[in-house]
């Protein structure tokens, strides 16, 4: 069974610091997302990252995965209020068929 | 081009109810997943459809069941309610473009009560 662990499981931070969320397994996915989710509302997409070693930017958010696509991090530069919310990574098995697996998430709290 | 829409928003029911949820898929999309969310669990996946046939299914009771109609809509079923089905259950649409990106597009889920 393929299993995401995430961490930290919960972060409060003031506004202006930096943060890292990390995302990992024991298996190798063929990608990884991460979804940002707030009360109240669905997930949304925020980025997709397939290949090993690969680098995303989105404005303050990078995202990295792994060399060996086991595992991934977002890290948030300059955190503010509007960054808050529950940070979701979920991974694309490799084999044909097997759904979309989601770590528990790590809830983010930003306050000015 | 509009959302996943997913319907009704809040639900309370009584144990040993059952229950439907719809969800109508962003124009375009051909396959509906449904993940149940709580606190403890996270998000978990419940099946897959895909061209009204269900292609993947998660661990989950036979109580819960699923269908998808020609024009991609999908509705969910929990039979015999238990109070642990309290949940937000959302649905996701995909292009499904092949497994390397399979990126889903949520609804705002329905919030359900069982009392």
């Amino acid at each position: 069974t393929q299993l995401l662990e995430q961490s930290p499981q919960f972060l409060s931070i003031q506004e202006g610091e930096n943060l890292t969320v990390y995302c990992n397994s024991s298996s190798v996915f063929s990608s990884l997302q991460w979804y940002r989710q707030e009360p109240g509302e669905g997930p949304v997409l925020l980025v997709t990252v397939v290949t090993g070693g690969e680098v995303k930017k989105l404005k303050r958010l990078t995202f990295q995965f792994g060399d060996a696509r086991k595992d991934s991090s977002l890290h948030i530069t300059a955190a503010q209020p509007g960054d808050t919310g529950l940070y979701l990574c979920a991974g694309v098995g490799r084999q044909a068929g097997t759904a979309l697996i989601f770590g528990k998430g790590t809830t983010l709290s930003v306050s000015s | 081009k509009a959302g996943v829409t997913q319907t009704p928003r809040y639900l309370i029911k009584t144990r040993g109810q059952q229950v439907t949820l719809s969800c109508s898929p962003i124009s375009g999309h051909r396959s509906v997943s449904w993940y149940q969310q709580t606190p403890g669990q996270g998000l978990q996946f419940l099946f897959e459809y895909f061209s009204e046939t269900q292609r993947n299914k998660g661990n989950f009771p036979g109580r819960f069941s699923g269908r998808q109609f020609s024009n991609s809509r999908s509705e969910m079923n929990v039979s015999t309610l238990e109070l642990g089905d309290s949940a937000l259950y959302l649905c996701a649409s995909s292009l499904d473009r092949g497994r390397t990106s399979y990126e889903q597009y949520f609804g705002p889920g329905t919030r359900l009560t069982v009392t």
